[in-house]
């Protein structure tokens, strides 16, 4: 059983570029989430996706948008990045529904100076 | 508002020092209340999930309590092999879609 994969791990961009981060879900695991989490912080909730569809947002700007496929990989994009935006981005897939646990990935350190 | 706040933010223990980690939370109602180690530039891996009031769950040197207000992560006789952050993470009914995480507990164990 293969676990959850993220691309790239690390990453350095200048502000005003977009970024594009990847995540490959764990072997039947149809939701995909993705956080954000600062240095010494707990991850924060960005969005959800099932079924190709977002179904859950937090208090992000729309600049954070993604995309989950068919094979129930995904993507996170950020367009006009800040300086605030640098942290790890976490993938985590699950099965949906109750009583279902979620899956981290390793992360991406996105870095913008 | 849904609200998770862990305490201490850190701590160091003599390897075989036990102690425990407390997770407090607030929320509309409790779908899971769920624990992660992480260690540095690591994703959060899963360690437990609780669900209900008297509920305990172990794991070799780990075991997890919930009442209906916090939950406390035991940790008996460790080693330096356990020294990580250690998370806690509520899933509520308003919001069942996503995990709000307290900023996490910061464990050194010395040998």
């Amino acid at each position: 059983e293969t676990g959850v994969t993220q691309s790239p791990t690390h990453l350095i961009k200048t502000r005003g570029q977009q970024v594009t981060l990847r995540c490959s879900s764990q072997s039947g695991h149809n939701t995909v989430s993705w956080y954000q989490q600062a240095l010494g912080q707990g991850p924060q909730f960005i969005f959800q996706y099932y079924r190709e569809e977002e179904n859950g947002r937090g208090n992000f700007p729309p600049r954070f948008s993604g995309l989950q496929f068919p094979n129930y990989s995904s993507e996170l994009n950020v367009n006009a990045l800040e300086l605030d935006d640098s942290a790890l981005y976490l993938c985590a897939s699950s099965l949906y529904g109750e009583g279902y646990g979620y899956t981290f990935g390793s992360g991406t350190r996105l870095t913008v100076v | 508002e849904d609200q998770v706040t862990q305490s201490p933010e850190a701590l160091r223990l003599q390897e075989g020092e036990s102690s425990s980690l407390n997770c407090s939370y607030t929320v509309s109602g409790l779908r899971g209340l769920f624990w992660y180690r992480q260690d540095p530039g690591k994703g959060p891996e899963f360690l437990f999930t609780l669900y209900s009031a008297g509920e305990e769950k172990e794991k070799e040197r780990l075991k997890a309590t919930l009442t209906k207000k916090e939950s406390f992560l035991h940790i008996t006789a460790p080693k330096p092999e356990d020294s990580a952050t250690y998370l806690c993470a509520v899933r509520g009914m308003d919001s069942s879609y996503k995990l709000i995480f307290g900023s996490g507990t910061r464990l050194l164990v010395r040998p």
